[in-house]
């Protein structure tokens, strides 16, 4: 079990550019979370997939954030234009579903916007 | 509204008992969940609660009480190694993860 990866571990990017990050979840778990936390605060929701389908999305997500899971494996998360709002930890997480649908998370990747 | 509330900082002597308490607010209810989070780290499971009562597990235990929404984790003898933010988390009516801000546990020798 080589647990959560997430790539890259850390992103410096200049305002408006462009920045996509890549998950590979645990091989089993079929579900697969993304989220945002700033210093001081919980994981915020982002989006959610079973499988490849993309099931949930946070209301209060920007349309500049986009997320794939093309094959039902790994997923990426794409920041276009980005803002120095946009300067958090995106983490990722995977659960197996079952009755209590435990979230185990990856490293996470530090974006930090100059 | 949807809301969850804990201690923003607490602190506790090396080898002491410290009680981190919760409070939820959801639209469902589905289970509760504990993480420990170390600085600069990812979030790693602790407990998940989703009956009434104590659950406990070595040195950690998480109480729960749904009539109350109300849930604390327990630590005992503690370690320098759990000073880290501990999180609570609580499963909406849409399934979606609703989490507390954390509470950040200062361990003093």
């Amino acid at each position: 079990d080589t647990g959560v990866s997430q790539n890259p571990r850390h992103k410096i990017t200049k305002r408006g550019q462009n920045v996509t990050f890549r998950c590979d979840p645990i091989s089993e778990h079929n579900r697969l979370y993304w989220y945002r936390q700033t210093l001081g605060q919980g994981p915020e929701f982002l989006t959610y997939f079973q499988n490849e389908a993309q099931l949930e999305k946070s209301r209060l997500l920007s349309d500049r954030f986009s997320a794939e899971r093309p094959k039902g494996s790994f997923s990426t998360l794409e920041i276009q234009r980005t803002e120095q709002g946009d300067s958090a930890m995106y983490l990722c997480a995977s659960s197996s579903g079952g009755d209590t649908d435990t979230q185990y998370f990856g490293p996470g990747t530090r974006l930090t916007v100059l | 509204g949807q809301n969850i509330d804990q201690p923003t900082e607490m602190t506790a002597t090396e080898g002491a008992i410290v009680q981190i308490n919760c409070t939820y607010q959801t639209s469902g209810f589905n289970g509760l969940f504990w993480y420990q989070q170390h600085a600069g780290e990812a979030p790693t499971f602790l407990s998940y609660n989703v009956l009434d009562g104590l659950e406990e597990k070595g040195r950690f235990s998480s109480f729960l009480s749904r009539s109350k929404g109300y849930s604390y984790l327990l630590l005992k003898e503690l370690q320098m190694k759990d000073s880290a933010s501990y999180l609570c988390a609580s499963w909406d009516s849409n399934y979606q993860l609703i989490w507390g801000a954390g509470t950040k546990l200062i361990i003093k020798p």
